[in-house]
């Protein structure tokens, strides 16, 4: 799997849009990135998914550059309930059942 | 439904104990994974399980042993803890037929061993 590169903490307003940055320069053409987040004291849950092209579902956006070497998680109204370690995972279908968590960015959603 | 559950919730063990983490899933699913958290760490696969009566060793299997009995059922087992073992325990599920990253948590088991 590819590595990524995350900042280690964020802060964002409550109401304004959360951006989360994550870099994977060496992402292979049939990996894809994923997006979990882990709030406090609970297991981790799914947010989304991409290859090449930018996704959205009900939880976030993702904006995948279109060299793929980087990518940005949007929450873009982010609440006090937002805040949480986001990781972001490159791997792909036939990498295996492991899924390997790195250090993520905490994002501190403040007042 | 219930999802993925883990018992117990808290645990404290002396070196040398042993003990059971067991976890149960209501929704089906085919594989059954166990994980562990170090603090300001990123999860570990420790053992996985893509079906009733098989096992697969993880990232991290050492000093754990897990068996899938019932297809609902993951347990986790630690022989004779040490300090190392300290960690919060997270299983996971998913479908057979679904995509890898789709897998849901549990709630967690904290475990210190003194």
């Amino acid at each position: 799997d590819a590595k990524t590169t995350q900042p280690p903490s964020m802060d964002c307003a409550e109401g304004r849009a959360a951006n989360l940055p994550c870099n994977h320069s060496t992402i292979s053409g049939n990996e894809y990135v994923y997006w979990y987040r882990q709030i406090h004291s609970q297991g981790p849950q799914y947010i989304i998914h991409g290859l090449k092209n930018n996704e959205t579902n009900e939880m976030a956006s993702l904006i995948i550059t279109e060299d793929r070497k980087s990518s940005t998680l949007i929450l873009p109204h982010a609440t006090l309930r937002d805040t949480a370690v986001y990781y972001c995972i490159v791997r792909g279908d036939n990498a295996g059942n492991m899924l390997t968590f790195g250090g993520g960015t905490r994002l501190m959603v403040k007042p | 439904n219930a999802g993925v559950t883990q018992t117990p919730k808290f645990r404290v063990l002396k070196t040398g104990q042993s003990m059971t983490l067991l976890c149960a899933q209501d929704m089906n699913h085919e594989y059954m994974y166990w994980y562990r958290q170090d603090p300001g760490m990123g999860l570990r696969l420790i053992h996985y399980s893509v079906g009733e009566g098989t096992t697969a060793k993880g990232e991290v299997p050492d000093g754990y042993n897990v068996s899938r009995l019932k297809k609902q059922n993951f347990l986790l087992g630690l022989e004779s803890a040490a300090p190392s073992q300290t960690s919060v325990y997270f299983c996971a599920s998913r479908k057979l037929a679904g995509k890898f990253y789709e897998q849901y948590f549990g709630p967690g088991t904290r475990l210190t061993v003194t």
